[in-house]
């Protein structure tokens, strides 16, 4: 594809529910990062894969939160018991490397998630 | 830790002012600064990337300053359009891979 892509665009679940959110990065990309944007809010970083592995983890707010990306393309976010707290918009990026400083990362569209 | 503050939070100018965007940053040990647009329902799209070494870039109608000693950037826009309305970004790449951001500038255009 084109650009990252995200999946779905708009999840709506009740509290205490498991919910996956998908990201395609743009092919050929080693790196890939979630963020998380709430209302009126930048981006907060939650988590960095290099390849299949999570190089950086350091953002995930607590153990409710799982990412994979076991074949070092898609990736997978996964939240457990979700909270009302939790509502907001989840930004998938890629970049070539991810090593280099001069790497553009790449955004999707993101997955709105609505905890009701 | 980082901490980036743009001013102002939101921005309405008439068509075809030029117009600057403010960014702030804590920390002056970056590897990069970044500006974003976003529009509503969209992702992010990369204006402008500058690398710690460097003080401007440019892009069109777009030029980015970085002064990493007195931990600010500044986005330039010429000529500005309505179709420049939306949410612009700094983001800081320090020690890491991750992208530490500020919480955006909306810019409405007025035709």
């Amino acid at each position: 594809g084109a650009g990252v892509s995200q999946t779905p665009s708009n999840k709506v679940t009740e509290k205490g529910k498991y919910v996956e959110l998908r990201c395609d990065p743009i092919s050929g990309h080693t790196a890939l990062y979630w963020y998380r944007q709430s209302l009126g809010q930048g981006p907060e970083f939650l988590i960095y894969f290099q390849g299949t592995g999570a190089a950086d983890d350091s953002g995930l707010p607590n153990d409710r939160f799982f990412a994979v990306r076991p074949e070092g393309s898609v990736s997978t976010l996964k939240i457990q018991r979700t909270e009302r707290g939790d509502s907001a918009v989840y930004l998938c990026a890629s970049s070539l490397t991810g090593g280099a400083r001069t790497d553009t990362q790449y955004f999707g569209p993101g997955t709105r998630l609505t905890v009701l | 830790k980082q901490e980036v503050t743009q001013i102002p939070a939101a921005l309405s100018v008439p068509e075809g002012e030029n117009l600057v965007l403010n960014c702030s940053f804590t920390d002056s040990a970056i590897y990069n600064l970044q500006w974003f647009r976003q529009d509503p329902g969209k992702g992010l799209t990369s204006l402008l990337l500058i690398q710690s070494s460097q003080r401007e870039q440019t892009s069109g109608r777009l030029n980015a300053s970085l002064d990493k000693s007195s931990g600010r950037s500044t986005l330039y826009i010429a000529a500005s359009q309505p179709g420049d309305s939306a949410t612009y970004l700094c983001a800081i790449q320090g020690g890491s891979e991750k992208l530490v951001f500020g919480k955006g500038t909306k810019l409405t255009v007025n035709p």
